[in-house]
């Protein structure tokens, strides 16, 4: 079965550190993979999809189907990035459902 | 603005009790699904839906049953609420194929099982 895995619970930084949020898929065709977070007290909302290669508020994230990664990065980590974020792969042949990684909470510290 | 309504925001409920959580969408989207929301599991699917009156198990469906009559409105139902069903429930919706937004997600039912 498909997974994707997040293998850090929390990351803690100082604001104006660099920030890498990793994840790994397992399937080996070509994925469909995003980015999703959830501020607090708020829903889950979509960041980014590796389709658009777009940066979303200074977010980017790169697909390596050699490593199966798709790791989620910023260069200067603000406070107001202090979410919990997952990472999600969708699945065609089973109704275009997404499925999720563990989430990694992010701390971005004063 | 709203486009995903999930009826509760919390809900406590009694071991046995037979529950039903309501999931609304506005946008006329086929899809939709409901997963639940745990520290430490991320999101896990039980149910999802691609049509009206169409139903599909996800990776955990023990438990739990849905319904689908009219396109915009997807229950699940709790046949028996049991303690480890204590949980986030999160609603989304989608279109089929390559959506370039991916899902639309409601703010979630926090449901409490004493």
């Amino acid at each position: 079965a498909q997974r994707v895995t997040q293998p850090e619970k929390l990351l803690s930084v100082f604001k104006g550190a660099p920030v890498e949020l990793k994840c790994n898929y397992s399937y080996s065709g070509s994925p469909e993979l995003f980015w999703y977070v959830q501020y607090s007290r708020q829903r889950l909302q979509l960041l980014l999809r590796h389709i658009s290669r777009e940066s979303i508020k200074g977010f980017t994230a790169d697909l390596n189907k050699g490593e199966t990664s798709f790791h989620l990065k910023k260069p200067f980590a603000q406070e107001e990035d202090s979410a919990m974020y997952y990472c999600a792969q969708r699945i065609y042949n089973q109704g275009g459902k997404l499925i999720f990684g563990q989430g990694t909470e992010l701390s971005v510290k004063p | 603005d709203v486009k995903v309504t999930q009826s509760s925001r919390y809900l406590v409920k009694r071991t046995g009790e037979k529950v039903f959580l309501e999931c609304v969408q506005d946008m006329d989207h086929e899809n939709m699904f409901w997963y639940r929301q745990d520290p430490g599991l991320g999101l896990r699917l039980i149910y999802f839906s691609y049509d009206v009156k169409m139903k599909e198990k996800g990776d955990i469906p023990e438990g739990y049953s849905v319904s689908r009559e009219k396109k915009e409105r997807f229950s699940l139902i709790l046949e028996s609420a049991s303690t480890n069903q204590t949980s986030m429930y999160l609603c989304a919706s989608s279109t089929p194929g390559q959506g370039p937004y991916g899902y639309t997600f409601g703010s979630g039912t926090r449901l409490t099982v004493v």
